[in-house]
């Protein structure tokens, strides 16, 4: 199947700060990226859908001021926690969809740690 | 609306004992695509099979095997011989096509030996 990275892994930032955790398909153009979040002991839920070049639709509840997430092209999606706080820390993890089947492709995750 | 339920929030077993991972359900589309991933300590999901909602063929692949049944809803998954490699939390998962995967809560498995 297809690749797709996730950068960095790991992160720990301090309570206030932003960071940023980026999506890359490295073997074919993604034309959606999704962006999923994952709570310890739980399951992975929705955050947002993004389409290259256009808007991310987010999820119910889910605060598109917090989140900022960029498409810009169809290897490179980027989601930005701004004003992070110990509640986000969570563990972040993108798929890319695209290519004839219209398969989906999950990146192995970025673990975000607020302290 | 689209609903993934995994009944089952444990299981454990013995080594070589087989198990079988319930997943259930639903959607309104008729077309529409069917996942098992196995996410293991280190966080990433492993991808185990697609079946999309034509497809009702059971499918085998060495010790893991898929029973859908469209009657029912249902997409199981059984694990024969387990090992203890096997131990891991299961998502089953669920699509239209071009969509977000909806997932199941998900059944962590324990295999001791």
């Amino acid at each position: 199947g297809a690749v797709v990275s996730q950068h960095p892994s790991r992160v720990i930032c301090k309570s206030g700060t932003s960071v940023k955790i980026e999506c890359r398909s490295l073997d074919f153009q993604a034309t959606t990226m999704f962006w999923y979040r994952q709570f310890p002991k739980q399951s992975l839920m929705l955050m947002a859908t993004s389409n290259e070049g256009s808007k991310a639709t987010y999820e119910q509840g889910v605060e598109k001021d917090k989140f900022l997430i960029n498409h810009a092209s169809l290897t490179l999606s980027t989601l930005t926690v701004t004003s992070a706080h110990p509640e986000d820390s969570s563990f972040y993890i993108c798929s890319a969809g695209g290519g004839v089947l219209d398969e989906q492709y999950f990146g192995p995750g970025t673990r975000l740690t607020v302290t | 609306a689209q609903k993934v339920t995994q009944a089952q929030t444990e299981i454990s077993v013995v080594e070589k004992e087989d198990v079988t991972l319930d997943c259930v359900y639903e959607t309104r589309d008729t077309t529409y695509y069917l996942f098992w991933y196995k996410q293991p300590p280190s966080g990433e999901l492993v991808f185990l099979i697609r079946r999309n909602s034509f497809d009702e063929q059971n499918e085998i692949s060495g010790r893991y095997s898929w029973n859908f049944q469209k009657s029912t809803s249902s997409f199981n998954f059984t694990i024969t011989a387990s090992q203890v490699v096997d131990s891991a939390v299961y998502f089953c998962a669920l699509s239209e096509a071009g969509t977000a995967l909806i997932f199941g809560k998900g059944t962590t498995l324990s295999v001791s030996s």
